[in-house]
């Protein structure tokens, strides 16, 4: 049972122009959404995050939106640029018995072309 | 600050043997996280590990196991292989919690199973 799904496994985008991200979850008890981005051969890395009562959360070029009723959120990079170019996980996380428990998305791979 | 360190960095077993994969977490983070991630699927968690002690587990059967240090460093055990285990193996450590700016991945360990 995916409970958290990317539903496109790749994106291309030409430097400059926005990249929207994906992701879906069936889980209404998640309560914190985060975004981590992964290049080839190295571990993903965190990017932003957006609590369950928040609707958007920005970071410079980064903005994570919350749409609860959908149980939609979406990563939208503004302006692309090619060192963009990596697969980012959508992940989800609900607290269980005193502790966080994540789930991660398969991952969409954004390529931003020069 | 070293960054989450994992060995070796690639693995080759035949089925039916053992795996020992080992990751060190970042200075002062007490919690280690253990995810899996095969062709096409997501981060698939594996283990957690805080103050020594297994904290939980995902769906993954028992000759999946490990063990935390007592300096915080871990050791993922996999027996009798299968075919499917060929993955890549992730670690991560946080402090205490998950929220906020997440988990610190290492680099992975590439397991090849033949």
């Amino acid at each position: 049972d995916q409970q958290v799904k990317q539903n496109s496994p790749s994106l291309s985008v030409q430097e400059g122009r926005i990249s929207i991200l994906n992701c879906d979850y069936t889980n209404s008890m998640f309560d914190y959404f985060l975004w981590y981005k992964k290049y080839p051969a190295e571990g993903p890395t965190f990017l932003i995050s957006i609590s369950s009562i928040k609707d958007k959360n920005e970071d410079g070029r980064f903005t994570v939106f919350l749409n609860k009723s959908a149980k939609h959120l979406s990563l939208h990079i503004v302006p692309s640029q090619p060192g963009d170019s990596a697969v980012y996980f959508c992940a989800a996380s609900r607290t269980a018995g005193g502790y966080q428990k994540v789930t991660f998305g398969t991952g969409t791979k954004l390529q931003v072309i020069p | 600050e070293a960054g989450v360190t994992q060995s070796p960095t690639h693995l080759i077993k035949t089925r039916g043997q053992q795996a020992t994969l080992r990751c060190s977490p970042i200075s002062g983070h007490t919690s280690v996280y253990w995810y899996q991630q095969a062709l096409g699927l997501g981060l698939q968690f594996l283990l957690w590990y805080d103050e020594g002690e297994e904290r939980n587990r995902g769906n993954f059967p028992p000759r999946f196991s490990g063990r935390q240090f007592p300096n915080y460093s871990s050791e993922l055990n996999v027996n009798a292989l299968e075919l499917e285990d060929s993955a890549l193996y992730l670690c991560a450590s946080s402090l205490w919690s998950l929220m906020g700016t997440g988990q610190f991945f290492g680099p992975g360990t590439r397991l090849t199973v033949l």
